[in-house]
């Protein structure tokens, strides 16, 4: 079946440095790919679609500053979290579909630590 | 605006016995409604989408639009059946496409309920 990896599964680093997390779909090229923060004990929630070369559109409250998101290439998005800071700590998600009517393909998530 | 509703935060059964996961949902257009679930330690996977009218691992759901649910049901529940249970609602999108709009459905931008935690006693 279709397989997105994201890299890095986990991250630290200190308060102030950025942070780039990858999404890649390995077997299939993702047209579209999506990233999710997921705070503790709550759900995910939506950040921002990716399209394969244009601009990402962020959800309402999201930063497009604080969160650059690049789509380059059909099989890889990057997610980079700019001047991070601990209140940025959360675990990170993507997801990737193939064509408009396929069905949600998730990574493993990234958990991220700000310190 | 979408909206799921999970009520149930944890659900505990026993071996064998039906098991029903809630979900209600909000949504003014025409909904496309997916369970989810995640087993411990890995990722999330997609259990079934209404549309497709499948049973999976023995688990079913009916969209009821007239009550707004998208409830899972399984008659024998398994051991192997706990885990984290998302329900996830896609409304009907439009893509825009620089001046061009293109209607189309978009499995794209979930929203997703708060999760069901369920668990399988021997």
């Amino acid at each position: 079946g279709a397989v997105v990896s994201q890299h890095p599964s986990w991250v630290i680093c200190k308060s102030g440095t950025s942070v780039k997390i990858e999404c890649r779909s390995l077997d299939f090229q993702a047209t579209t790919m999506f990233w999710y923060r997921q705070f503790p004990k709550q759900s995910l929630m939506l950040m921002a679609t990716s399209n394969e070369g244009s601009k990402a559109t962020y959800e309402q409250g999201v930063e497009k500053d604080k969160f650059l998101i690049n789509h380059a290439s059909l099989t890889l998005s990057t997610l980079t979290v700019t001047s991070a800071h601990p209140e940025d700590s959360s675990f990170y998600i993507c997801s990737a579909k193939g064509s408009y009517n396929s069905p949600l393909h998730f990574g493993n998530g990234t958990r991220l630590t700000v310190t | 605006a979408q909206r799921v509703t999970q009520p149930e935060k944890l659900l505990s059964v026993f071996k064998g016995a039906p098991v029903e996961l809630k979900c209600n949902y909000s949504y003014s257009g025409s909904p496309e409604l997916f369970w989810y679930v995640q087993y411990s330690r890995q990722r999330l996977q997609l259990l079934l989408r209404h549309i497709s009218r499948e049973s999976i691992k023995g688990f079913t759901a009916d969209l009821n639009k007239g009550e707004t649910s998208f409830h899972l049901k399984k008659p024998f529940a398994q051991e192997e059946d706990s885990a984290m249970y998302y329900c996830a609602l896609s409304g009907l999108d439009s893509i825009l496409l620089g001046s061009v709009c293109a209607g189309g459905t978009s499995y794209g931008k979930l929203t997703f309920g708060q999760g069901t935690i369920l668990t399988v006693h021997p």
